[in-house]
């Protein structure tokens, strides 16, 4: 069963276009929620994370949108370039299990130039 | 400062051979984790070293098990290799070191498992 659901599984946007991922997780115990970021041929990168005690994390042209209420994360990279190509993974991990972290399913997402 | 290094990189098996991978975290991390990532199933944590000691385990059957060492270099065994082995074995390291403390986790490029 999966514990972090992600959509879409694929995103094609335009250069300087708005990609957003979202992500639902079932488990309150919950507190911990990271994205990465995956080039083929490499291992994931953390790009950002967020915590539940706020609802929006910004960080350069990455940000996460976070519903408590609603158990649903998001990510919105503004000013999509090229370079941000890549595989997306949203996550998530409880403080019992801290560094066992729980994947959603990745979403590919391109930016066409 | 050196990150995660995974060795192999690529190895081919056959069913019913074992394999040992091996990772050296990023100097000064005590922590590490390892994932299987594979096209159908993601990424799944299969278990979390610290201090030499198991902390975590992820839901794999009794053929995946691993170790670390006092230098903090962990190595993970898969026995009796199936076909569904076949995977991207991605190892990650963390300087968290208080229980229940999430810190990020620096993912290696991984070793990827080819069983025949």
């Amino acid at each position: 069963q999966q514990q972090v659901k992600q959509s879409p599984q694929s995103l094609i946007v335009q250069k300087g276009g708005i990609p957003i991922i979202n992500c639902a997780y079932e488990n309150t115990a919950f507190d911990y929620f990271p994205w990465y970021q995956q080039f083929p041929g490499k291992g994931p990168a953390l790009l950002i994370a967020i915590r539940p005690d706020v609802s929006e994390k910004k960080e350069g042209r990455f940000t996460i949108s976070f519903n408590k209420s609603a158990k649903q994360f998001s990510l919105h990279i503004m000013d999509s370039q090229p370079g941000d190509s890549a595989t997306y993974f949203c996550a998530a991990s409880s403080r019992a299990g801290a560094n066992n972290l729980f994947f959603g399913t990745g979403t590919r997402l391109t930016v066409i130039p | 400062k050196a990150g995660v290094t995974q060795t192999p990189r690529y190895l081919i098996k056959t069913r019913g051979q074992q394999v040992t991978l091996s990772c050296s975290p990023i100097s000064g991390h005590r922590s590490v984790s390892w994932y299987q990532q594979t096209p159908g199933q993601g990424l799944q944590f299969l278990f979390e070293y610290f201090s030499e000691t198991q902390r975590n385990k992820g839901n794999f059957p009794g053929r995946f098990s691993g170790r670390q060492f006092s230098n903090s270099r962990s190595e993970m065994n898969v026995s009796t290799l199936e076909l569904g082995d076949s995977a991207l074995y991605l190892c990650a390291s963390s300087n968290s070191w208080i229980q229940g403390n999430t810190g990020e986790l620096f993912f290696g490029e991984g070793s990827r498992l080819t069983v025949l």
